[in-house]
């Protein structure tokens, strides 16, 4: 069974703190590494999606990074503002029969206090 | 651009009644099509691949008898919860495959289904 970890479970920042989070996926047979933010009510939105080992990706404050040999992900929020708070999402594909198929991670809930 | 829609967004229906929820994509063609459940403080478990015009894929533990899926256009998928339960109760969601972008999977903004 595929094991995608996320830590921390939650984390509360101020507006204007830097933070990040870690995805934790399987270091075998890996072919893409995708990232969600996720708000209240909403459809799962798509950030990034990572293929490379050393893949860095930047949409605005937010970026991540990629280590495949290791088997984990960053995801960075530069200056968090109230509009940030959401649940951020990993999901691991992995090569081989099935590949399509995504294993998400329980998500890191974020709430940016004004 | 890549919306997808999934009705309805909040369900209650009585155990043994079957419920039906749809998924749409909005403004592009959906080859495949796969559906969620998330129970409390659990991550999204894939349920089943839907692929247009063939039969779903379902995962392991997952009872195709139960959960039925009919993708019978590039743009709709369905599911039917047959004879629910209140074990059944549980966050519903579906994402859509662009078929012109294979590496991004589009989601609905899913269904809470209740059964009481």
């Amino acid at each position: 069974i595929l094991n995608v970890e996320q830590s921390p479970q939650s984390l509360h920042v101020q507006e204007g703190d830097s933070t990040n989070f870690t995805c934790s996926f399987p270091s075998s047979n890996f072919y893409a590494l995708h990232w969600y933010r996720w708000e209240t009510a909403k459809s799962p939105e798509a950030l990034f999606v990572m293929t490379l080992n050393g893949d860095e990706k930047k949409k605005g404050r937010i970026s991540a990074t990629l280590n495949t040999k290791e088997g984990y992900s960053y995801l960075y929020i530069k200056g968090s503002q109230p509009e940030d708070s959401a649940t951020y999402l990993c999901a691991f594909k992995g090569r081989g029969g099935g590949s399509e198929k995504l294993v998400f991670g329980k998500g890191t809930k974020l709430t940016v206090n004004p | 651009g890549a919306v997808v829609s999934q009705h309805p967004s909040r369900v209650i229906c009585k155990s043994g009644t079957s419920v039906k929820i749809e998924c749409r994509s909005l403004d592009f063609q959906a080859t495949t099509m796969f559906w969620y459940r998330q129970f409390p403080k659990q991550s999204l478990m894939l349920m089943a691949t839907s692929n247009e015009g063939s039969k779903a894929t379902y995962e392991q533990g997952v009872e195709k008898d139960k959960f039925l899926i009919n993708h019978a256009s590039l743009t709709l998928s369905t599911l039917t919860v047959t004879s629910a339960h209140p074990e059944d109760s549980s966050f519903y969601i579906c994402s859509a495959q662009d078929r012109g972008l294979p590496y991004e999977q589009y989601f609905g903004p899913g269904t809470r289904l209740t059964v009481t």
